[in-house]
C-alpha cells in the first residue's frame, strides 16, 4: 500500500548546492505534481506534469525543474538551492482530471542556509 | 492564479462543541472543490471532492456544502474531539490540472 512515495524527509543544503527530492507513486496515476508549503501560505504547486514526458509550470517554478520519464516517477531538482527555497515539499497525482482525490507524499522538509 | 480564501485563520473549541469554517472562491472558474485534512508532520487526507452545486457530503461527524453559484463551501464538524484538531484545507480545481489552496483553517479542540 505504498501510494506517494518521496525522499529524503529531511535535509540541509548551502546555499548554491543542487540536489533532487524523489516521488514515485504505484497507483498508475496520470498527473503528478509538486507543492511547496510555507508558514501562513498554502500549499503553492511549483511543477506539474498530465502524463510521461509532458510537464508545465505552476505558480512558483523558478529555481526548480522537473522531468516525467515514466508514469510512476516524478523528481524535482533543485539546481542551485538559495534559502528562499526552505520550505515543506510535498509531491501528489491523481488519476484523471482535477476532480479526482488527489493523494499526497508524506513531506521532505528542506533547509537552506 | 485563482483566489481561494478561507476562514478562519484558526480557532479554539471545546469538546463537544460544533463549528463550521468557510472556503471561498471564484465562483465563474469551478470544476471541482475539495477539502483536506492535514495534521502536523503528515500528509494532506482527503475528506471531500464535491462538483455539483447544492452537493452535501458527509463523513461521520464531518460534513460539507457547496454553493457554486455564490462561490463557497462549508464545512462542519459536529461534536468535535480532540483528534479533530488538525489544519483544514480546502482546494478549488479550475480545470485540467490547476489545483489552488486555501491557506488553511488550524483547527484546536480543547479537552
Amino acid at each position: 500500500n505504498a501510494g506517494v512515495t518521496q525522499t529524503p524527509k529531511f535535509q540541509v543544503l548551502k546555499t548554491g548546492q543542487s540536489m533532487t527530492l524523489q516521488c514515485a507513486q504505484d497507483m498508475n496515476h496520470e498527473y503528478m505534481s509538486w507543492y511547496r508549503q510555507d508558514p501562513g501560505m498554502g500549499l503553492r504547486l511549483i511543477h506539474y506534469s498530465v502524463g510521461a514526458g509532458i510537464t508545465d509550470q505552476g505558480e512558483v517554478p523558478n529555481g526548480y525543474n522537473v522531468s516525467r520519464s515514466t508514469t510512476e516517477d516524478f523528481p524535482l531538482r533543485l539546481l542551485s538551492a538559495a534559502p528562499s527555497q526552505t520550505s515543506v515539499y510535498f509531491c501528489a497525482s491523481h488519476k484523471g482530471p482535477s476532480g479526482n482525490t488527489i493523494y499526497f507524499g508524506e513531506g521532505s522538509w528542506l533547509t537552506v542556509v | 492564479i485563482l483566489n481561494v480564501e478561507q476562514s478562519p485563520q484558526s480557532l479554539h473549541v471545546q469538546e463537544g462543541d460544533s463549528t463550521n469554517f468557510t472556503c471561498s472562491f471564484p465562483s465563474s472558474n469551478f470544476y471541482a472543490l475539495h477539502w483536506y485534512r492535514w495534521e502536523t508532520a503528515k500528509s494532506p487526507e482527503a475528506l471531500f471532492v464535491m462538483t455539483l452545486n447544492g452537493d452535501e457530503k458527509k463523513k461521520g461527524r464531518i460534513s460539507a456544502t457547496l454553493n457554486t453559484k455564490e462561490g463557497y463551501s462549508y464545512l462542519y464538524i459536529k461534536g468535535s474531539q480532540p483528534e479533530d484538531s488538525a489544519t483544514y484545507l480546502c482546494a478549488l480545481a479550475g480545470g485540467y490540472q490547476k489545483v489552488t489552496f486555501g491557506t488553511g483553517t488550524k483547527l484546536q479542540v480543547i479537552p
